[in-house]
């Protein structure tokens, strides 16, 4: 099955700064989806990418997909307290049944004022 | 519901009991799915439904899971003779089927095994 690695593992930034986290596949992506789970809370979806090379934007959250390296990254701009959270890749699992993710072990984001 | 809907938010259970989860998916929404996510361990896929097909179960982690979805809707997630690692919060999902297409997740329920 595809194994995905999120880095970093955690992260504290202070409000205003910028950061990125990266989502690293063992296998080929042919789409990546990311999303934010705020604690103690079900998953909420952010975007979807799925040609190489492709970027899109939400607000002041940007995420770009290199099919080459395999690799996926979220940037986000200005970082907001409301920005906290935990933030998880997901890929095509493949299952033969249809289609279902496999996500990464996410990345736990904390904004100090 | 406007969204996905889980029962009971929270479940404290003894060692050796039996457990009910109930997810009731958005109306309308063909598949739907249960992950499992432990602390430290990332979400983990467990099943998943598509309309009437039969389910795909290659990702229960033995054979006291399993899983029903009556009438293509409800689904309920049951964990016979549970035992301290199934502790972990067990996430509801349910989507339009499309493929690939954008997952709807409940606020989970939060089972712990004493």
């Amino acid at each position: 099955s595809q194994e995905l690695e999120q880095s970093p593992q955690s992260l504290i930034v202070q409000e205003g700064k910028n950061l990125t986290i990266n989502c690293t596949s063992s296998k080929t992506l042919y789409g990546l989806y990311w999303y934010k789970q705020k604690y103690g809370e079900g998953l909420i979806f952010l975007m979807m990418l799925q040609k190489g090379g492709e970027e899109k934007s939400h607000e002041k959250i940007t995420a770009k997909l290199d099919e080459k390296k395999q690799q996926s990254s979220l940037h986000i701009t200005a970082s907001q307290p409301s920005h906290a959270g935990i933030y998880l890749c997901g890929a095509d699992i493949g299952l033969n049944s249809g289609y279902a993710l496999n996500f990464g072990k996410g990345t736990s984001l904390l904004v100090t004022p | 519901g406007a969204g996905v809907s889980q029962s009971p938010s929270n479940k404290v259970t003894e060692k050796g009991k039996d457990v009910e989860l109930r997810c009731d998916p958005i109306s309308g929404h063909t598949a739907l799915y249960w992950y499992r996510q432990s602390l430290g361990q990332g979400l983990e896929f467990l099943i998943y439904f598509q309309g009437n097909s039969a389910p795909d179960k290659s990702g229960l982690p033995s054979d006291r899971f399993s899983a029903e979805r009556t009438g293509g809707s409800v689904s309920t997630l049951t964990i016979q003779r549970t035992q301290q690692e199934d502790s972990a919060v067990y996430l509801c999902a349910s989507s339009l089927g499309t493929d690939p297409g954008e997952l709807f997740f409940g606020e989970g329920s939060r089972l712990t095994v004493l």
